[in-house]
């Protein structure tokens, strides 16, 4: 079994819609949990962080980690063209002092005009 | 702030040779990772480095190495490249605590000949 575990897609959806990118990680004992954005060529960036459980929205995006259920999932709304991009989910192990982050695969997002 | 920097963006060597690229963190960024990605293995975790020394280490042969340096700056140095080394090198730093927020630099491209 894979430590964190993404859907690759592509997931398509229309301009205007929600989007539902979900991630199952193995390690019951991860504490904190993170959304990259890639775009082809460029390097990740961050979009959030959640430690908690429950959600947490900043803008269009909200985070939701159910720590009970191993997942954490994230929500773009109202979705624009330009948030097509490979979404990377990361989660930090609670083995040491490590900033240490173990991805899934990504999933691939595609905003149709 | 400025952002993570590496150098060089760009990389291209044969098989057999070594090369070491360079990361600058942000200020005030103690811990700094590295991190490959390839379009078969995703984004694989190298090593940590904190305070000159190594933190954390990912499942790599030796070839791969590191360092960091007094001002946070940090080397990744790669010896005897094999074809399979072509890839996206990236780093990230983070505050010194752990579960920190990594912040990305735009990566240097290797492609190994």
């Amino acid at each position: 079994q894979k430590e964190v575990e993404q859907n690759s897609g592509p997931l398509s959806v229309p301009e205007g819609a929600i989007a539902s990118l979900n991630c199952t990680y193995s390690d019951r004992g991860s504490q904190s949990f993170f959304w990259y954005r890639q775009y082809s060529g460029k390097s990740p960036e961050l979009i959030m962080f959640i430690y908690s459980n429950g959600d947490k929205e900043d803008g269009r995006f909200t985070a939701q980690l159910n720590k009970a259920s191993q997942y954490v999932s994230l929500l773009i709304r109202d979705s624009q063209p330009s948030d097509s991009a490979t979404y990377l989910c990361a989660v930090t192990l609670p083995r040491g002092a490590t900033n240490k982050l173990i991805f899934g695969t990504g999933t691939l997002l595609a905003v149709q005009p | 702030k400025a952002g993570v920097t590496q150098t060089p963006r760009y990389l291209i060597k044969t098989r057999g040779q070594q090369v070491t690229l360079s990361c600058s963190p942000i200020s005030g960024h103690r811990s700094v990772s590295w991190y490959q990605q390839t379009p078969g293995q995703g984004l694989q975790f190298l090593f940590e480095y904190f305070s000159e020394t190594q933190r954390n280490k990912g499942n790599f042969p030796g070839r791969f190495s590191g360092r960091q340096f007094s001002n946070s700056r940090s080397e990744m140095n790669v010896s005897t490249l094999e074809l399979g080394d072509s890839a996206l090198y990236l780093c990230a730093s983070s505050l010194p605590s752990s579960q920190e927020t990594q912040y990305f630099g735009p990566g240097t491209r290797l492609l190994v000949l």
